[in-house]
Order: structure tokens, then C-alpha cells, then sequence
């Protein structure tokens, strides 16, 4: 099946620093998205990405979908201490309604 | 604002008994889906449905388990005899084919423990 590798595991930063984490595939997708988790909730969508060469910001985030549509990244610009969780990215490759395949997550501590 | 919500929040069971998850997906979503997390692992897809019937099916998805609509609001996930790797967080999430985005919105899961 589809398996999209996501690095760093886990960063360690210092609140103002930025912060910038990947996904690469195997496959294409047709879709990235990035999410984040807080713990003991569920995912909660931070940037949906269509096409390919998209780059799209949501306040200090920002997310790139890949030329070839096998990779993304997440960067994080200024962070502060509520940026602290788990970063996942996702990938749908089939129809819009499709299943979602996801990272392995990026753990995000910011220290004050 | 809608969200998806999700009962219970904690189930603990004995290994072989059956457990229902339920879930109430946003009111106008008509796709819905079921995904698992072990414990320190990634989010896994199991299955989607829409239309009363299954749409796609992951292979952890096997006779053990059941997805059901039984009326016009709940989406429940049954797993029938449950064994000790079923611990997991289960989330459900649904989806407006009407919204652009196609985005899944994910309920806060509800933690199974099978002991």
C-alpha cells in the first residue's frame, strides 16, 4: 500500500525559532494535507494542498505540495508554546472522497 | 460551530467480547469514515461508507469488524470479538461532498482498551 515517510520524528525548539518538517511517498497523491493533534483529540486539518507546486500559508504556517506530487513540507515560522503536539501529514491519492493515508507524525516541543 | 462527536471516550473490555463505537457525524456530511490509532503510532484508514453501504476497506478492516447507520445520525463501528492489538484510539470523521476542500472532519476518538 501507500506509505508516506515523514522526518524529523520529534524537534525540540525554542519559542521564536522556525520549524520546518516533510513528507515524502513512494506514490503520487492527488491531495496533501497537513494536521495537528493535541493530545487525547483528534486530528485537526492546519493546510489542504490540490495541486502540484502549491504553496499555501494559514498564519504562520505554511505548506508546499511537491512538483512530482510525492512530497510536502510544513513549515512553521516564529513558534510559540502552543505549537507544541503531533504534525501529521496525510496524503489522498484516489477519488476526493478517499481514504486518507497518513505520516508517522512529527512531535513538536517549543520551549519558552 | 458542527463538530463530529464520539461515545464513549473511554471503553475498557475483556478480550472476545463484543464493543459498539459510536460516532454522530456533522449533520449535512454524507461520507463518513472510521480510522485507528495505536498508542504512539500513526492514524490508519479502516473503512469509508457512504450511501448505506461500505466504499473502500482497509485490510485491517476483516470480518471481525462491522460499520452500520442504523438511523439518521449515529455511524457506529462494531468489532465483534475483540482481541488485545484492537487497543487503540478510534476516530471517526465525516465529509460535505458540497465543500471545495473535501476536508474530513475528525471527532476527539474514543480509546479502547482491551485487557
Amino acid at each position: 500500500g501507500q506509505q508516506l515517510n515523514q522526518s524529523p520524528q520529534s524537534m525540540f525548539i525554542q519559542e521564536g525559532e522556525d520549524v520546518s518538517m516533510n513528507c515524502t511517498s513512494s506514490s503520487i497523491f492527488n491531495t496533501w494535507l497537513w494536521y495537528k493533534q493535541d493530545p487525547g483529540e483528534g486530528p485537526v486539518l492546519l493546510i489542504a494542498l490540490y495541486k502540484a507546486g502549491e504553496l499555501t500559508s494559514n498564519g504562520r504556517l505554511t505548506a508546499q505540495f511537491g512538483i512530482t506530487r510525492k512530497d510536502s513540507f510544513l513549515n512553521i515560522s516564529a513558534s510559540i508554546p502552543s505549537d507544541v503536539g503531533i504534525y501529521f501529514c496525510a496524503g489522498r491519492g484516489g477519488t476526493s472522497y478517499g481514504k486518507l493515508t497518513f505520516g508517522q507524525g512529527t512531535i513538536l516541543t517549543v520551549h519558552p | 460551530e458542527p463538530e463530529v462527536t464520539q461515545t464513549p471516550s473511554h471503553q475498557v473490555t475483556q478480550m472476545g467480547q463484543e464493543v459498539i463505537l459510536r460516532c454522530v457525524p456533522i449533520s449535512n456530511h454524507l461520507y463518513f469514515y472510521w480510522y485507528r490509532q495505536i498508542l504512539g503510532q500513526k492514524v490508519e484508514f479502516l473503512v469509508s461508507f457512504y450511501n448505506n453501504e461500505i466504499s473502500e476497506k482497509s485490510e485491517i478492516f476483516d470480518d471481525q469488524f462491522s460499520v452500520e447507520r442504523p438511523d439518521g445520525s449515529n455511524f457506529t463501528l462494531k468489532i465483534r470479538s475483540t482481541k488485545l492489538e484492537d487497543s487503540a484510539m478510534y476516530f471517526c470523521a465525516s465529509l460535505d461532498p458540497g465543500l471545495k476542500s473535501y476536508e474530513q472532519y475528525f471527532g476527539p476518538g474514543t480509546r479502547l482498551t482491551v485487557t
